[in-house]
């Protein structure tokens, strides 16, 4: 079975500063890994996903990950925060055998980050 | 915008009664997936759909079920709802040969 560990549940900091989100995962198998930003009162939105070749990903809002298969990890970082980017991120995995076209998700806990002005 | 719909956004309903929850995937889509909301669990899958057919389950309750229909919409119903079944339920679609599951905005139930 899969699971998701999301290290930290808020993470304040200030405007302009760089951020790292963290994010480990368990699994036996190989994995597809995803960020997703959910907003106030809004829905999920993906910001970057791995499924295979470059460890190092780039997503929207520039924001990247970096996929790290011996520590099982794959930390969220954005060098400059704006006051924009306060919401909620969600790490999450599938297996990418799980059948063509399926992404049935294990997400982690969240973390709330909050930009100070 | 997603390209999913949910209706309805918000569900206000007493303990006791049932429900149904309605999604569009995105047009091409057959991947139908259910997910619930909590601030206790979090956000946890509860089933998936593709093409009609159930495919994948997860920690669905037994008083929840769902099915997707012809023209690939799925709805979601929930049944003797008990106060705890308060959350966002979020639906999600994928493509056959896509990459991501793409998210709506999600039905806010609260039951009284």
């Amino acid at each position: 079975a899969q699971s998701v560990t999301q290290l930290d549940s808020q993470v304040p900091v200030f405007e302009e500063a760089p951020v790292e989100l963290r994010c480990n995962y368990s699994s036996s198998v190989s994995v597809y890994l995803f960020w997703y930003v959910q907003y106030p009162n809004q829905g999920l939105q993906l910001l970057l996903k791995y499924l295979s070749g470059s460890t190092l990903v780039k997503g929207i809002n520039g924001f990247e990950a970096e996929f790290n298969k011996s520590q099982t990890s794959f930390h969220l970082r954005k060098p400059s925060v704006h006051i924009s980017d306060t919401a909620e991120y969600f790490c999450a995995v599938s297996d990418p055998h799980s059948g063509a076209g399926s992404y049935q998700l294990t997400f982690g806990k969240g973390t709330k980050l909050s930009v100070i002005p | 915008d997603s390209g999913v719909t949910q209706t309805p956004k918000h569900l206000i309903t007493a303990t006791g009664q049932r429900v149904t929850l309605r999604c569009s995937p995105r047009s091409g889509d057959l991947s139908v997936y259910w997910y619930q909301q909590s601030l206790d669990q979090g956000l946890q899958f509860l089933i998936q759909y593709y093409n009609g057919e159930e495919r994948a389950k997860g920690n669905i309750l037994e008083r929840f079920s769902a099915q997707q229909f012809p023209d690939l919409h799925s709805e979601l119903n929930l049944s003797s709802l008990e106060l705890g079944d308060s959350a966002l339920y979020f639906c999600a679609s994928s493509a056959p040969v896509g990459t991501e599951a793409f998210f709506g905005q999600g039905t806010r139930l609260t039951v009284v």
